[in-house]
């Protein structure tokens, strides 16, 4: 079974500020990934960043960045220079064998000029 | 090529009607997962499918819902004899292979409403 925890329901910042979300996770899964996704006002899904559990160097996405921390199960989420076409709900999921996904809960990102 | 389609984009239903979701995915891509996300909520995986296989419904609830994947076709979430905590929103993702397969594309989703 897969959990993941998103611990912060809204995360404010400036403009061209950095902002990190944090969520943690448990699996049972040997090999798995995890993803961060954006979702904006319009509802639609977008993949934001992905990481292979097996890789140790962490992925980078353009002002995307994430910190995998695999024994403490942790996966943050850095936006840096964030801009106000951040503001969206941004989940964060992992995967099972069989690609199924399990989201946490989200954290509303709010950006402010 | 085109993303993963699904129609209607809005639903609205009575109680104790029908209500008929369907994905279409992205060509080539012969395996679909439908979540459901309630208001408020993270999305939560409802079933997995693959040409004429459910393959993992362990998200389905086990009375009223129904899902297929045909042969031909697009693929179908039917909800029988709605309720008013059936409003939430579906969304359909689509992969072009299974197992060990990180590539999920989503849908834009519909928004089923009850009244």
């Amino acid at each position: 079974a897969q959990t993941v925890t998103q611990s912060q329901p809204e995360m404010s910042v400036q403009e061209a500020e950095t902002v990190t979300l944090s969520c943690t996770y448990d699996t049972s899964e040997s090999d798995y990934y995890l993803f961060w996704y954006k979702q904006p006002p319009s509802r639609q899904m977008i993949l934001v960043i992905r990481q292979e559990a097996y890789k140790q160097q962490n992925a980078t996405e353009n002002r995307f960045s994430v910190n995998f921390q695999k024994a403490a199960k942790s996966f943050s989420l850095k936006i840096s220079d964030s801009q106000l076409g951040d503001a969206a709900m941004y989940f964060c999921a992992s995967t099972d064998s069989w690609g199924k996904l399990q989201f946490g809960a989200g954290t509303q990102v709010v950006v402010t000029p | 090529n085109a993303g993963v389609m699904q129609n209607p984009r809005h639903l609205v239903r009575r109680r104790g009607q029908e209500a008929r979701l369907r994905c279409s995915p992205m060509k080539g891509h012969s395996h679909v997962y439908w979540y459901r996300q309630l208001p408020e909520e993270g999305l939560k995986f409802m079933v997995y499918l693959q040409k004429e296989n459910i393959i993992d419904e362990s998200g389905m609830p086990k009375e009223r819902f129904s899902a297929e994947f045909p042969k031909e076709g697009p693929s179908i979430l039917r909800i029988q004899q709605v309720v008013r905590g059936d409003s939430a929103a579906y969304f359909c993702a689509s992969s072009p292979r299974g197992p060990n397969s990180y590539e999920q594309y989503f849908g834009p989703g519909t928004r089923l409403t009850v009244t």
